[in-house]
């Protein structure tokens, strides 16, 4: 199975800021990487597709880059509602894997 | 509107079976695979299962933890994916999500939709 590690598993920043979540393949997955976002009680949410493609309809302060094994996530300004947990996903494989996730706590 | 609205969670006891539903809306189900994921309190997200579209010859994947325990199957008259779960175990607690894969499971693919989920407590 493809393993998938995330850093850091929670982190804190102001809004404004430009926060950036890593996530690391234990083999390569190209590009077949997703990134969701996952608020209080709710479902996940496609953000970002094919490593570096964002969904339609998600702002465009998220991004993601990478290829191979390692990969990342930025918000290039938080804001209030960006409060959530965020994981990424490969999909090059089955079983399908994820990260442990990275819970993104506002100041 | 894509739509996906799990149902059937509840609490069983160990051993017990339980059925999930997926009805799916706002598109052709048929022409996309359906996967199952779910996600233990506090913890966090894992795959289940997948069903591959008509297409593709409707087949299926499981997790290793799940597999010979639950099937995956689906109705295109009904626009619904189920999930079989028997021999049900406590670590089978979980809140369970299906999705819309992005296609009809021919290749990689995301998951595109996903449901608000059902919770599953499986305790004595």
């Amino acid at each position: 199975d493809i393993q998938m590690t995330q850093s850091p598993s929670t982190l804190s920043a102001s809004v404004g800021d430009r926060v950036t979540i890593t996530c690391r393949a234990s083999q390569s997955i190209s590009s077949w990487l997703a990134w969701y976002q996952q608020k209080p009680g709710k479902a996940p949410k496609l953000l970002i597709y094919k490593a570096s493609t964002l969904e339609s309809g998600v702002p465009s302060r998220f991004s993601g880059s990478g290829s191979g094994t390692e990969f990342t996530l930025t918000i290039s300004s938080l804001q209030p509602d960006d409060l959530a947990t965020y994981h990424c996903q490969q999909y090059k494989t089955a079983p399908w894997t994820f990260g442990q996730g990275t819970k993104v706590e506002i100041k | 509107e894509v739509q996906l609205v799990e149902s059937g969670g509840g609490l069983v006891q160990p051993g017990q079976s339980l059925r999930l539903s997926c009805t799916a809306s706002g598109y052709t189900f048929g022409d996309y695979a359906v996967s199952w994921f779910r996600q233990a309190p506090g913890k966090g997200l894992e795959w289940v299962s997948f069903i591959r579209s008509k297409i593709y010859g409707g087949t299926t994947e499981y997790a290793a933890s799940v597999k010979g325990r639950f099937t995956i199957s689906k109705d295109e008259s009904k626009n619904t994916a189920y999930l079989q779960m028997n021999s049900l175990k406590t670590e089978d607690t979980a809140v369970y999500y299906c999705t819309r894969v992005c296609g009809p499971g021919s290749g990689t693919c995301y998951n595109d939709y996903w449901g608000q989920g059902t919770l599953v407590t499986v305790s004595s």
